[in-house]
């Protein structure tokens, strides 16, 4: 019962701007997306999360399409420590579950 | 200011054995999860506690599998006796006052069970 579609893996040159689709075209208006990565072998790591309006941190940029059934992470320039599986998840405001899919396993190529 | 502290990182035993996994939480944060990654299943979380008191353990696999929280500060996860099955990463993460805030995840410990 998958929240999001991700592409299962994508190359990008380091130093240029890695763009992570997310489909999650069953939102409910109480959910939030959250983005999390994990590098090999540490624990998942928080990006970023919103729920409609665009954000931005110091790690990445989200932005949401207007019917929200939709999103992408961006990473404006990919270092090769940004060499990770990448998770979107779909999750209501007031619950504690996180469930992580398979994610987008993301290779920065020098 | 130090993140979620696990120990040990990694830890081999034969099946049969009892085995402790520790975690220390984000000093302040109210929640603490428990979680096992392995290739065949994922991510899954086993329990959660708030202000030490469990929560939910509805993902604890079978009764080998016991979470306690004696404080705010540490949390342990046993497993007793263990299987090589039990072997995967187990991941501790806290998050601060509200159930839904972003969780933040430990290193993790490695166990592998002979």
């Amino acid at each position: 019962d998958a929240k999001t579609t991700q592409p299962p893996s994508m190359d990008c040159a380091e130093g240029r701007a890695a763009n992570l689709p997310c489909n999650h075209s069953t939102i409910s208006g109480n959910e939030y997306v959250y983005w999390y990565r994990q590098i090999h072998s540490q624990g998942p790591q928080y990006i970023i999360h919103g729920l409609k309006n665009n954000e931005t941190n110091e790690m990445a940029s989200l932005i949401i399409t207007e019917d929200r059934k939709s999103s992408t992470l961006i990473l404006p320039h990919a270092t090769l420590r940004d060499t990770a599986v990448y998770y979107c998840i779909v999750r209501p405001y007031n619950d504690y579950k996180l469930s992580f899919g398979a994610g987008t396993t993301v290779t920065v190529r020098a | 200011d130090a993140g979620v502290i696990q120990s040990p990182r990694h830890e081999v035993t034969e099946m049969g054995q009892e085995v402790t996994l520790r975690c220390k939480p984000i000093s302040g944060h109210d929640y603490l999860f428990w979680y096992r990654q392995t290739m065949m299943r994922g991510l899954e979380l086993l329990i959660y506690f708030n202000n030490n008191v469990p929560i939910d353990d509805s993902g604890m696999p079978e009764d080998r599998f016991s979470a306690k929280m004696p404080n705010a500060s540490f949390s342990t996860l046993k497993i007793q006796p263990s299987e090589p099955r039990d072997s995967a990463v187990y991941f501790c993460a806290s998050s601060l006052i509200r159930v839904a805030d972003t969780q933040y995840f430990g290193p993790g410990t490695r166990l592998t069970v002979l």
